[in-house]
Protein backbone atom coordinates (compact mmCIF):
# COMPACT_ATOMS: atom_id res chain seq x y z
CA UNK A 1 0.00 0.00 0.00
CA UNK A 2 2.15 3.05 -1.47
CA UNK A 3 -0.31 5.73 0.27
CA UNK A 4 0.26 8.93 -1.26
CA UNK A 5 3.05 9.48 -3.30
CA UNK A 6 5.04 12.40 -5.10
CA UNK A 7 7.36 12.79 -7.40
CA UNK A 8 9.88 14.36 -7.97
CA UNK A 9 11.51 14.36 -4.17
CA UNK A 10 14.29 17.25 -5.15
CA UNK A 11 14.05 19.49 -7.86
CA UNK A 12 15.49 22.83 -9.16
CA UNK A 13 14.33 25.31 -11.59
CA UNK A 14 15.20 28.51 -13.01
CA UNK A 15 13.14 31.41 -12.44
CA UNK A 16 10.45 31.53 -14.80
CA UNK A 17 10.58 27.97 -15.97
CA UNK A 18 7.49 25.86 -15.22
CA UNK A 19 6.89 22.73 -13.79
CA UNK A 20 4.24 19.53 -12.53
CA UNK A 21 4.77 18.37 -9.42
CA UNK A 22 2.93 15.05 -9.64
CA UNK A 23 0.46 13.62 -6.76
CA UNK A 24 -1.19 10.12 -6.65
CA UNK A 25 -2.91 8.69 -3.77
CA UNK A 26 -4.31 4.94 -3.84
CA UNK A 27 -6.66 4.94 -1.09
CA UNK A 28 -9.55 6.35 -2.75
CA UNK A 29 -9.90 9.39 -0.73
CA UNK A 30 -11.94 12.04 -2.14
CA UNK A 31 -9.80 15.14 -0.59
CA UNK A 32 -6.60 16.17 -1.53
CA UNK A 33 -4.84 19.16 -1.01
CA UNK A 34 -1.38 20.96 -1.38
CA UNK A 35 0.34 22.58 1.35
CA UNK A 36 3.72 24.41 1.18
CA UNK A 37 6.87 24.53 4.24
CA UNK A 38 8.87 27.37 4.90
CA UNK A 39 11.02 28.11 7.80
CA UNK A 40 8.67 29.34 10.57
CA UNK A 41 5.73 29.04 8.42
CA UNK A 42 4.37 26.24 9.57
CA UNK A 43 2.38 24.32 6.42
CA UNK A 44 0.49 27.09 4.50
CA UNK A 45 -2.43 25.23 2.14
CA UNK A 46 -2.29 26.17 -1.54
CA UNK A 47 -5.00 24.44 -3.08
CA UNK A 48 -7.30 21.81 -2.26
CA UNK A 49 -10.20 19.24 -4.14
CA UNK A 50 -13.31 17.53 -2.79
CA UNK A 51 -13.39 15.42 -5.31
CA UNK A 52 -12.53 14.79 -9.30
CA UNK A 53 -13.13 18.08 -11.47
CA UNK A 54 -13.62 20.02 -7.77
CA UNK A 55 -11.00 22.31 -7.03
CA UNK A 56 -10.57 25.79 -4.30
CA UNK A 57 -7.80 27.95 -3.02
CA UNK A 58 -6.30 27.37 -0.12
CA UNK A 59 -4.60 30.43 1.90
CA UNK A 60 -1.34 30.89 -0.51
CA UNK A 61 -2.83 30.33 -4.43
CA UNK A 62 -0.96 32.69 -6.33
CA UNK A 63 1.03 31.15 -8.96
CA UNK A 64 -0.07 27.53 -8.42
CA UNK A 65 -2.54 25.67 -11.06
CA UNK A 66 -4.14 22.66 -9.81
CA UNK A 67 -6.84 20.42 -11.92
CA UNK A 68 -8.44 17.11 -10.56
CA UNK A 69 -9.13 14.80 -13.40
CA UNK A 70 -9.14 11.35 -11.45
CA UNK A 71 -9.31 10.39 -7.46
CA UNK A 72 -6.41 9.38 -7.75
CA UNK A 73 -4.11 12.32 -9.04
CA UNK A 74 -4.40 15.59 -7.72
CA UNK A 75 -0.59 17.54 -10.09
CA UNK A 76 -0.01 20.93 -9.15
CA UNK A 77 1.48 23.16 -11.25
CA UNK A 78 3.78 26.38 -11.44
CA UNK A 79 3.21 28.69 -14.20
CA UNK A 80 6.76 30.37 -14.34
CA UNK A 81 8.86 30.04 -11.37
CA UNK A 82 9.95 32.41 -8.77
CA UNK A 83 12.92 32.55 -6.36
CA UNK A 84 9.84 32.94 -3.90
CA UNK A 85 8.05 29.42 -3.98
CA UNK A 86 11.32 27.92 -3.00
CA UNK A 87 9.58 25.65 -0.58
CA UNK A 88 9.11 22.23 0.56
CA UNK A 89 5.67 20.82 -1.00
CA UNK A 90 3.36 18.17 0.53
CA UNK A 91 0.62 16.42 -1.18
CA UNK A 92 -1.83 15.36 1.32
CA UNK A 93 -5.15 13.49 1.10
CA UNK A 94 -8.00 12.05 3.04
CA UNK A 95 -11.30 9.87 2.84
CA UNK A 96 -13.83 12.93 3.49
CA UNK A 97 -13.45 16.52 4.94
CA UNK A 98 -13.46 15.07 8.71
CA UNK A 99 -11.04 12.58 8.80
CA UNK A 100 -7.28 13.27 9.04
CA UNK A 101 -5.31 14.04 6.05
CA UNK A 102 -2.15 11.39 5.13
CA UNK A 103 1.22 13.10 3.71
CA UNK A 104 3.39 12.13 1.31
CA UNK A 105 6.88 12.77 1.40
CA UNK A 106 7.44 15.95 -0.08
CA UNK A 107 9.10 17.58 -2.54
CA UNK A 108 11.85 20.06 -2.31
CA UNK A 109 11.98 22.82 -4.90
CA UNK A 110 14.62 25.62 -5.25
CA UNK A 111 14.42 28.19 -7.51
CA UNK A 112 17.30 30.11 -8.74
CA UNK B 1 -2.56 36.87 10.36
CA UNK B 2 -1.10 33.97 11.86
CA UNK B 3 -4.45 32.12 13.48
CA UNK B 4 -2.77 29.15 15.13
CA UNK B 5 0.66 29.65 17.20
CA UNK B 6 3.60 27.30 18.39
CA UNK B 7 5.37 30.14 20.59
CA UNK B 8 8.30 27.70 21.85
CA UNK B 9 10.25 26.96 18.22
CA UNK B 10 12.14 24.20 20.54
CA UNK B 11 11.83 22.07 23.42
CA UNK B 12 14.50 19.60 24.65
CA UNK B 13 13.74 17.05 27.63
CA UNK B 14 15.37 13.98 29.00
CA UNK B 15 14.16 10.71 28.43
CA UNK B 16 11.66 9.13 30.33
CA UNK B 17 10.29 12.63 31.83
CA UNK B 18 7.11 14.39 30.46
CA UNK B 19 7.00 16.55 27.07
CA UNK B 20 4.96 19.65 26.82
CA UNK B 21 4.02 20.99 23.83
CA UNK B 22 1.67 24.21 23.44
CA UNK B 23 -0.51 25.48 20.72
CA UNK B 24 -2.25 28.75 20.91
CA UNK B 25 -5.50 29.61 18.47
CA UNK B 26 -7.04 32.83 17.77
CA UNK B 27 -10.16 31.89 15.53
CA UNK B 28 -13.54 31.20 17.35
CA UNK B 29 -15.00 28.92 14.70
CA UNK B 30 -12.24 26.32 15.33
CA UNK B 31 -14.10 23.17 16.62
CA UNK B 32 -11.19 20.39 15.69
CA UNK B 33 -7.57 20.02 16.31
CA UNK B 34 -4.88 17.80 15.44
CA UNK B 35 -1.19 16.94 16.37
CA UNK B 36 0.74 15.96 13.88
CA UNK B 37 4.47 14.74 13.85
CA UNK B 38 7.60 15.53 11.27
CA UNK B 39 10.45 13.30 11.16
CA UNK B 40 13.14 15.00 8.69
CA UNK B 41 12.75 14.34 4.66
CA UNK B 42 9.56 12.67 5.52
CA UNK B 43 5.68 13.94 5.71
CA UNK B 44 3.55 14.86 8.77
CA UNK B 45 1.84 11.91 10.21
CA UNK B 46 -1.52 12.06 12.52
CA UNK B 47 -0.55 11.89 15.77
CA UNK B 48 -3.67 12.48 17.96
CA UNK B 49 -6.72 14.96 17.58
CA UNK B 50 -9.81 16.42 19.96
CA UNK B 51 -13.12 18.12 19.06
CA UNK B 52 -14.33 21.19 21.40
CA UNK B 53 -16.60 18.64 22.80
CA UNK B 54 -13.93 17.20 24.79
CA UNK B 55 -11.29 18.51 27.06
CA UNK B 56 -8.79 16.06 27.01
CA UNK B 57 -8.27 13.03 24.67
CA UNK B 58 -5.72 10.20 25.37
CA UNK B 59 -3.84 7.39 23.21
CA UNK B 60 -1.28 5.44 24.66
CA UNK B 61 1.46 8.12 25.96
CA UNK B 62 -0.18 10.80 24.46
CA UNK B 63 -2.81 13.01 25.69
CA UNK B 64 -3.94 16.18 24.49
CA UNK B 65 -5.73 18.92 26.39
CA UNK B 66 -7.90 21.39 24.95
CA UNK B 67 -8.87 24.43 27.53
CA UNK B 68 -11.85 26.38 25.01
CA UNK B 69 -11.98 29.57 27.03
CA UNK B 70 -7.93 30.44 26.56
CA UNK B 71 -8.39 29.19 23.10
CA UNK B 72 -5.60 26.86 24.27
CA UNK B 73 -4.28 23.16 23.49
CA UNK B 74 -1.29 21.37 25.13
CA UNK B 75 0.37 17.85 23.62
CA UNK B 76 1.33 15.16 26.73
CA UNK B 77 3.92 13.06 26.19
CA UNK B 78 4.99 10.30 28.90
CA UNK B 79 7.50 9.04 28.97
CA UNK B 80 9.21 10.79 26.66
CA UNK B 81 11.07 8.58 24.32
CA UNK B 82 14.46 9.51 22.06
CA UNK B 83 11.99 8.24 18.99
CA UNK B 84 10.14 10.88 20.22
CA UNK B 85 12.31 13.80 18.88
CA UNK B 86 10.73 15.25 15.84
CA UNK B 87 9.01 18.26 14.40
CA UNK B 88 5.68 18.82 15.81
CA UNK B 89 2.93 20.56 14.34
CA UNK B 90 -0.73 21.64 15.95
CA UNK B 91 -3.53 21.80 13.80
CA UNK B 92 -6.97 23.40 13.62
CA UNK B 93 -10.48 23.14 11.35
CA UNK B 94 -13.81 24.29 11.70
CA UNK B 95 -17.00 23.99 9.71
CA UNK B 96 -17.62 21.31 7.79
CA UNK B 97 -14.25 20.48 5.78
CA UNK B 98 -11.60 19.69 8.69
CA UNK B 99 -9.27 18.48 5.65
CA UNK B 100 -8.63 22.20 5.16
CA UNK B 101 -6.29 22.42 8.17
CA UNK B 102 -4.48 25.72 9.19
CA UNK B 103 -0.87 24.67 11.15
CA UNK B 104 1.06 26.20 13.71
CA UNK B 105 4.88 26.73 12.88
CA UNK B 106 5.72 23.59 14.74
CA UNK B 107 8.29 22.27 17.68
CA UNK B 108 11.26 20.49 17.46
CA UNK B 109 11.62 18.22 20.30
CA UNK B 110 14.61 16.45 21.11
CA UNK B 111 14.96 13.93 23.72
CA UNK B 112 18.12 13.19 25.19
CA UNK B 113 18.84 9.57 26.22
Amino acid sequence: NAGVTQTPKFQVLKTGQSMTLQCAQDMNHEYMSWYRQDPGMGLRLIHYSVGAGITDQGEVPNGYNVSRSTTEDFPLRLLSAAPSQTSVYFCASSTTGVSPLHFGNGTRLTVT
Amino acid sequence: DQQVKQNSPSLSVQEGRISILNCDYTNSMFDYFLWYKKYPAEGPTFLISISSIKDKNEDGRFTVFLNKSAKHLSLHIVPSQPGDSAVYFCAAAGGTSYGKLTFGQGTILTVHP
